[in-house]
């Protein structure tokens, strides 16, 4: 199972981008990265996806390099309601049991300030 | 849409109480998991479905039964129930894991289940 590794906790302010990198050095070749973010009391809600090179979506962009043993999600212009956990998962998406091959992590604590 | 509902969305039990967490999806989703979330910490993979009539264990599955009463309904039955248990416990569905390379997965809004 690929493990990931990403920062406890995060601050930064209303407007700023915010940088969250994720190290996953034991990606398979099929494997995919996948964010997802989560408020409080709530189910965790995908953001992005993607195996190489630039993701971008209305939300956020996904960065992987060449070797993909690590990923960066960037969020543009951030306000208080980015204030949420962020899980980033490496998996196949693929086949019968991929399922269970999917592990969401402790994530990155994203606190937005005025 | 409703997407993924669950019931109920709060429940105390007493060790060794038995109960059933209902979760349904109207998505026509060929895939269903249940997931276990405690304080602070990430979700872990209780039970998943890949298609009807099919389940599998997860990270997690002792203590646990599960079973995909059709396609629409996944539920998760805890027969006697421990402390070790308390959590908040998600289900979610995606499209078909078999076949898609875009496996995102729709989460329900939670039951905060505590065992006294």
């Amino acid at each position: 199972l690929a493990k990931t590794t990403q920062p406890i906790s995060m601050d930064s302010y209303e407007g700023q981008e915010v940088n969250i990198t994720c190290s996953h050095n034991n990606i398979a070749t099929n494997d995919y990265i996948t964010w997802y973010q989560q408020f409080p009391s709530q189910g965790p809600r995908f953001i992005i996806q993607g195996y190489k090179t630039k993701v971008t979506n209305e939300v956020a962009s996904l960065f992987i390099p060449a070797d993909r043993k690590s990923s960066t999600l960037s969020l543009p212009r951030v306000s208080l309601s980015d204030t949420a956990v962020y899980y980033c998962l490496v998996g196949p998406t693929t086949g019968y049991s991929s399922a269970s091959k999917i592990i969401f992590g402790s994530g990155t604590r994203l606190s937005i300030r005025p | 849409n409703a997407g993924v509902t669950q019931t109920p969305k709060f429940q105390v039990l007493k060790t060794g109480q038995s109960m059933t967490l209902q979760c349904a999806q109207d998505m026509n989703h060929n895939s269903m998991y249940w997931y276990r979330q405690d304080p602070g910490m990430g979700l872990r993979l209780i039970y998943y479905s890949a298609s009807e009539g099919t389940t599998d264990k997860g990270e997690v599955p002792n203590g646990y039964n599960v079973s995909r009463l059709n396609k629409r309904e996944f539920s998760l039955r805890l027969e006697s129930a421990a402390p070790s248990q308390t959590s908040v416990y998600f289900c979610a569905s995606s499209e078909d894991q078999r076949l898609s390379s875009y496996n995102e997965q729709f989460f329900g809004p939670g039951t905060r289940l505590t065992v006294l």
